[in-house]
């Protein structure tokens, strides 16, 4: 089945830091690729995606490539803020199973002034 | 536009007890999804609503969850009798369609504590 892994937390970075949080997939078929974000006392709400090979998601200053070769979609900042620090989900969803999204543990930054 | 609402924002029961969620989806949001996450793990998948009908209901745990919509509205899930292990956070989602492309609109998540 589809299944997502990405790199566990917390990650802590001091301010205008560079940030990568890894995420790879396996899945059926071709699936879109997201990466939710959860603020502190928040719902989760989609930070970027992609839906094919090849594109990039950007949002915020946060980008993320959809990689097929690799099934990579590492996400990244330039220059972290304070304002960052939340849960990152990386997640799929594939038409074999279902449309359903299909998420991975999380990555929790923490991003010190 | 309102989000998606879910009630309540934290429940805290003895294990035996029963707790019923719900969730206020989108305004116009034909599809309705449940999700959990325990132990701070993987956000898990439990059912997808599409209007009043359960379309896919395989990650449903066990026969003490039971998820209703009637009227295709808000959406209800109850967990009776509660066990330990339902300990966790119960996302709702709601979109407009079914598609692989489309985003998922996520409430903050009722926390279940059992104890």
């Amino acid at each position: 089945g589809d299944s997502v892994t990405q790199m566990e937390g917390p990650v802590t970075l001091s301010e205008e830091a560079f940030l990568t949080i890894n995420c790879t997939y396996t899945a059926t078929g071709y699936p879109s690729l997201f990466w939710y974000v959860q603020y502190p006392g928040e719902g989760l709400q989609l930070l970027l995606k992609a839906t094919k090979a090849d594109d990039k998601g950007s949002n915020k200053g946060f980008e993320a490539t959809y990689r097929k070769e690799t099934t990579s979609f590492h996400l990244e900042k330039g220059s972290v803020q304070v304002s960052d620090s939340a849960v990152y989900f990386c997640a799929l969803r594939s038409r074999d199973a279902g449309n359903m999204l299909t998420f991975g543990g999380g990555t929790r930054l923490m991003v010190k002034p | 536009e309102a989000g998606v609402t879910q009630f309540p924002s934290h429940s805290v029961i003895e294990k035996g007890q029963t707790v019923t969620l719900r969730c206020d989806p989108i305004s116009g949001h034909d599809n309705l999804y449940w999700y959990r996450r325990v132990m701070g793990k993987e956000i898990k998948f439990l059912l997808h609503f599409v209007k009043e009908s359960k379309q896919d209901e395989s990650g449903m745990p066990n026969n003490r969850f039971l998820a209703e919509r009637t009227g295709g509205t808000y959406s209800t899930l109850k967990v009776q009798p509660a066990e330990l292990e339902d300990s966790g956070v119960y996302f709702c989602a709601s979109s407009q369609g079914q598609g692989r492309h489309g985003e998922l609109f996520f409430g903050e998540g009722s926390r279940l504590t059992v104890l």
